[in-house]
C-alpha cells in the first residue's frame, strides 16, 4: 500500500493566518492526489483534486500544489469556518489510501 | 441534486451479521464508481474498498479483504457493504462515497451522512 504521511499533525492558528500542510506518499502517485475538510460528526468534503484543481463551491482561499511524492494544502486567511480536521488521499494506486490527518484548532 | 442515502445507526452483539445500504439519487447509478470508508471513534479516515456498479468490479483495501463484502443492486442504485460476522472492533462510521470521474474510480466527490455501528455484548 501507498503510505500517506501529513505534517504537521495538528497546528492552532487565528483567524486571517495562511496554514500549510503537507502530505508526502512513499511512492509517486502522479497528480492523484486529493484534499478533503472534515467537521466534527460530519462527512468529509472535496477541497482540492489531481493535486491543484479546485472542486465547484470551494473558496478560492484554499490551494494546493505538488505531484510525485510531495503535495501541499494552503488555506489563506483562515476563517473560522476552516478550524477542522484535513485530510489527503491518493487516488492513483489501489487501494486509495488516505493520510493520518492535521487537525486546525484555535491558537 | 446527487444525494447518498445512507442507513440508520445499527446496534449489533459481537458474531451477528450486518449489511448497510447506500441507496443513490440524482445521478445514474452506473456511471460512477462508489465506494465505503470507515472511521473508527475519534480516528482517521480508512479506505476500505469501491465498486463499479456497472459490472460490480470491487477493489479493497487488504486489511478490509475478506472481513467485508462490499455488493450493489443497479435496479435500485444501492451499494451494500456486509459484515458475515461483527466484531467489537468494528464499531466505526461507515460512509458511503461517490467518484468523481465517471467510469473511472478516483477522487470522492458526494459522500453518504455515514452509518454508526456499535458492536457490544
Amino acid at each position: 500500500d501507498i503510505q500517506l504521511t501529513q505534517s504537521p499533525s495538528s497546528v492552532s492558528a487565528s483567524v486571517g493566518d495562511r496554514v500549510t500542510i503537507t502530505c508526502r506518499a512513499s511512492q509517486g502517485v502522479g497528480s492523484s492526489l486529493a484534499w478533503y475538510q472534515q467537521q466534527p460528526g460530519k462527512a468529509p468534503k472535496v477541497l482540492i483534486f489531481d493535486a491543484s484543481s479546485l472542486q465547484s463551491g470551494v473558496p478560492p482561499r484554499f490551494s494546493g500544489s505538488g505531484s510525485g511524492t510531495e503535495f501541499t494544502l494552503n488555506i489563506n486567511s483562515l476563517q473560522p469556518e476552516d478550524f477542522a480536521t484535513y485530510y489527503c488521499q491518493q487516488a492513483s494506486i489501489f487501494p486509495f489510501t488516505f493520510g493520518p490527518g492535521t487537525k486546525v484548532d484555535f491558537k | 441534486e446527487v444525494l447518498l442515502a445512507q442507513s440508520e445507526p445499527e446496534m449489533k452483539n459481537p458474531g451477528e451479521s450486518l449489511t448497510l445500504f447506500c441507496e443513490v439519487y440524482g445521478y445514474t447509478f452506473t456511471n460512477y464508481w462508489i465506494g465505503w470508508v470507515r472511521q473508527l471513534p475519534g480516528k482517521g479516515l480508512e479506505w476500505m474498498g469501491i465498486i463499479n456498479p456497472v459490472d460490480s468490479d470491487t477493489r479493497y483495501s487488504p486489511f478490509f479483504r475478506g472481513r467485508v463484502t462490499i455488493s450493489a443492486d443497479t435496479s435500485i442504485s444501492t451499494a451494500y457493504l456486509q459484515w458475515n460476522s461483527l466484531k467489537a472492533s468494528d464499531s466505526a462510521v461507515y460512509f458511503c462515497a461517490r467518484t468523481m470521474t465517471r467510469g473511472l474510480p478516483s477522487t470522492f466527490d458526494y459522500w453518504g451522512r455515514g452509518t454508526l455501528v456499535t458492536v457490544s455484548s
